[in-house]
């Protein structure tokens, strides 16, 4: 089955202990990307990869860092987390291949940061 | 600069009376638009995209979308809703030009009314 895997699902943390939330792919899809949802402001993108070793910068970059080192995976780090990033995460994948190519959601994974 | 803006933040309605919901876009090439649904502590699903093909966009449970260039808007709507169709809408608009970004509306939430 073609789907977009997070783990873990829920996390509770409290803050400055290192954290990563991992993301995987099965479709051979070249872009991936993560976005953090809150109320009232929709999805914003953290951080997005068009292919294996390369990333760049969304627009809520600050406290996140990600690494792009085979083609299926794609984790979220926080280095420090802090309350300000309790968030519902997810990430995403699509091929680029094209231009009308939508994307498709892992479940999400609701942090919570204390 | 790019950017998508759905104009009402929560829309209710009657069971079996029509949806609207409202999103208009800003971008500098022809754009590429979807609407994703989210179902309560569910992720998100692609309802329908536009692909330049035809103007009005057919998607899953009859959800239609209309793409109107001058109007620069990209509503969604239904004929008759149900239940079920309480969730919340996003309007998203896909970004090419160097990068490759996605740009999420702030979100609709629907309520249907017994």
């Amino acid at each position: 089955e073609a789907q977009v895997t997070q783990n873990p699902r829920y996390l509770i943390t409290v803050t400055g202990k290192k954290l990563t939330v991992t993301c995987s792919q099965n479709m051979n899809h070249e872009y991936m990307s993560w976005y953090r949802q809150d109320p009232g402001l929709g999805l914003r993108q953290i951080y997005y990869s068009m292919n294996v070793e390369v990333t760049d910068k969304g627009d809520v970059p600050e406290g996140y860092k990600v690494s792009r080192k085979e083609k299926r995976n794609f984790p979220l780090i926080l280095e420090s987390p802090s309350p300000n990033q309790t968030s519902l995460y997810f990430c995403a994948s699509t091929r680029l291949a094209g231009v009308y190519n939508e994307q498709f959601f892992g479940p999400g994974t609701r942090l919570t940061v204390l | 600069a790019q950017s998508v803006t759905q104009l009402d933040s929560h829309v209710s309605v009657s069971e079996g009376t029509p949806v609207l919901l409202r999103c208009n876009y800003s971008s500098s090439y022809s754009p590429s638009l979807f609407w994703y649904v989210q179902h309560p502590n569910k992720g998100l699903q692609l309802l329908l995209k536009y692909t330049s093909a035809a103007t009005l966009v057919k998607g899953i449970n009859g959800f239609e979308a209309e793409f109107k260039k001058s109007e620069t808007s990209f509503h969604l709507t239904k004929p008759s809703a149900h239940m079920s169709d309480a969730a919340e809408y996003f309007c998203v608009v896909s970004v090419i030009s160097g990068t490759y970004k996605y740009i999420f509306g702030t979100g609709t939430r629907l309520k249907v009314l017994a």
